[in-house]
């Protein structure tokens, strides 16, 4: 079936360092795909998405490109804040018998030091 | 505000017992969703339901089980007979099935334990 990967956690960075977290996916269609974030002890919050290839995807400096040919979204951050500290989970979407299930990587941890 | 809250934020739960989590939205959303999320790993569907008085199994739910009365709310219930329960459980909704940008809101999560 359908499955998404994600670099190995956890991330630690400085503040202002250059951030990326590597995604690939497997999947049979074109899956739209998605970048959820998670804050400590909250729920998943949307970060952005792309649904065809090579759409770009942004959010609060956050960005992925839709890489059909090398089937990866990985996300990146020219600055990052310690604000940004938070586990980050790659997902596809894909159907399954009329319905649409979304599939998350493991998540990746980021931590970001002062 | 639109949103879907879960309730409680923290549960515990006895050797035996079944306990049941709420999950409500007011955001007109068709579609309800179950996960479970234990440290490290991703998220696991438990079950989904597209409309009101209809829900499918997703990937593990053996000892759980839910119903769908109101389109507004999607209660999970953790049976006795799920022996690893200890898991943070998160609901989620979306707009409607069939959408190919079917993005998912989730609420804030409850956390359960076993005593």
């Amino acid at each position: 079936g359908d499955s998404v990967t994600q670099m190995e956690g956890p991330v630690t960075l400085s503040e202002e360092a250059f951030l990326t977290i590597n995604c690939t996916y497997t999947a049979t269609g074109y899956p739209s795909l998605f970048w959820y974030v998670q804050y400590p002890g909250e729920g998943l919050q949307l970060l952005l998405k792309a649904t065809k290839a090579d759409d770009k995807g942004s959010n609060k400096g956050f960005e992925a490109t839709y890489r059909k040919e090398t089937t990866s979204f990985h996300l990146e951050k020219g600055s990052v804040q310690v604000s940004d500290s938070a586990v980050y989970f790659c997902a596809l979407i894909y159907p399954v018998q009329g319905a649409q299930k979304l599939v998350f990587g493991q998540g990746t941890r980021l931590t970001i030091n002062p | 505000d639109g949103g879907i809250t879960q309730s409680p934020k923290y549960l515990f739960r006895k050797e035996g017992q079944n306990v049941t989590l709420s999950c409500e939205q007011n955001l007109n959303h068709d579609a309800m969703y179950w996960y479970r999320q234990d440290p490290g790993q991703g998220l696991r569907l438990i079950y989904y339901s597209q409309i009101v008085n209809d829900f499918q199994k997703g990937d593990i739910a053996e000892g759980y089980s839910v119903s769908r009365e109101k389109k507004e709310s999607f209660p999970l219930t953790v049976t006795s007979a799920q022996k690893n329960p200890t898991a943070f459980y998160l609901c989620a909704s979306s707009i409607r099935q069939g959408w190919v940008e079917n993005i998912q809101y989730f609420g804030a999560g409850t956390r359960l334990s076993v005593l």
